[in-house]
């Protein structure tokens, strides 16, 4: 069965440190690769997707992600954090050959960032 | 412009009564999509609308559960008989024309459905 997974409930991190999300997939094939951004009471809004090139994509407020086929992993990483980055933040796939695009998500990850 | 719009924002039923989720998707977006949000389940896709083709329902959870999009734009979810464990946010989403799973989606904000 095709899963996404992310091993951390929750990350904590200071403010102005670096910060890392990490996701593992197991799609057969060629994934395509998204994160979303869940703030309380919202919904889900899209960071960045991996599709195919360069390892590295970069997304919306100073976010990117690393792509690693050998590791199957996609985590999200930022710089340095900002106390509004706090959110629930999910890895997502869908299998590169699908004819729905229907996203498998990950558990989701609490980020807490502290000032 | 406008994103897209679910309603209501809150539904609280009572069990064995039907309930309807409807879901306004960006103008001109083709593909439609609903989720579910729950504790024990996560985020569970439901139900996948891609202009006049089929739908795949393949994550409809019981045949309790249905879905329709008149006219290409708006989706009613219908869950009839409300059970508790049917209790969850109801996500919809909506994504642009062009190569499905190719193109991010746009989410509303949810139906918190509450079943007592």
């Amino acid at each position: 069965a095709q899963s996404v997974a992310q091993p951390e409930d929750q990350v904590n991190v200071a403010e102005g440190n670096p910060l890392t999300v990490k996701c593992t997939y197991s799609v057969s094939g060629n994934p395509y690769l998204f994160w979303y951004v869940q703030y309380p009471n919202r919904g889900l809004q899209f960071l960045l997707k991996y599709i195919t090139g360069d390892n590295l994509v970069k997304g919306s407020y100073g976010f990117e992600a690393e792509f690693n086929k050998s590791q199957t992993s996609f985590h999200l990483k930022k710089p340095s954090a900002l106390v509004s980055d706090s959110a629930l933040y999910f890895c997502a796939a869908v299998h590169g050959s699908s004819n729905t695009g229907k996203l498998i998500f990950g558990q989701g990850t609490t980020l807490q960032v502290k000032p | 412009g406008a994103g897209v719009s679910q309603s209501p924002s809150n539904k609280v039923t009572e069990k064995g009564k039907d309930v309807e989720l409807r879901c306004d998707p960006i103008s001109g977006h083709t593909a439609l999509y609903w989720y579910r949000q729950s504790l024990g389940q996560g985020l569970e896709f439901l139900i996948y609308f891609q202009g006049n083709s089929a739908p795949d329902k393949s994550g409809l959870p019981s045949d309790r559960f249905s879905a329709e999009r008149t006219g290409g734009s708006v989706s009613t979810l219908t869950i009839q008989r409300t059970q508790q464990e049917d209790s969850a946010v109801y996500l919809c989403a909506s994504s642009p024309p062009g190569l499905a799973g190719f193109n991010e989606q746009f989410f509303g904000p949810g139906t918190r459905l509450t079943v007592l």
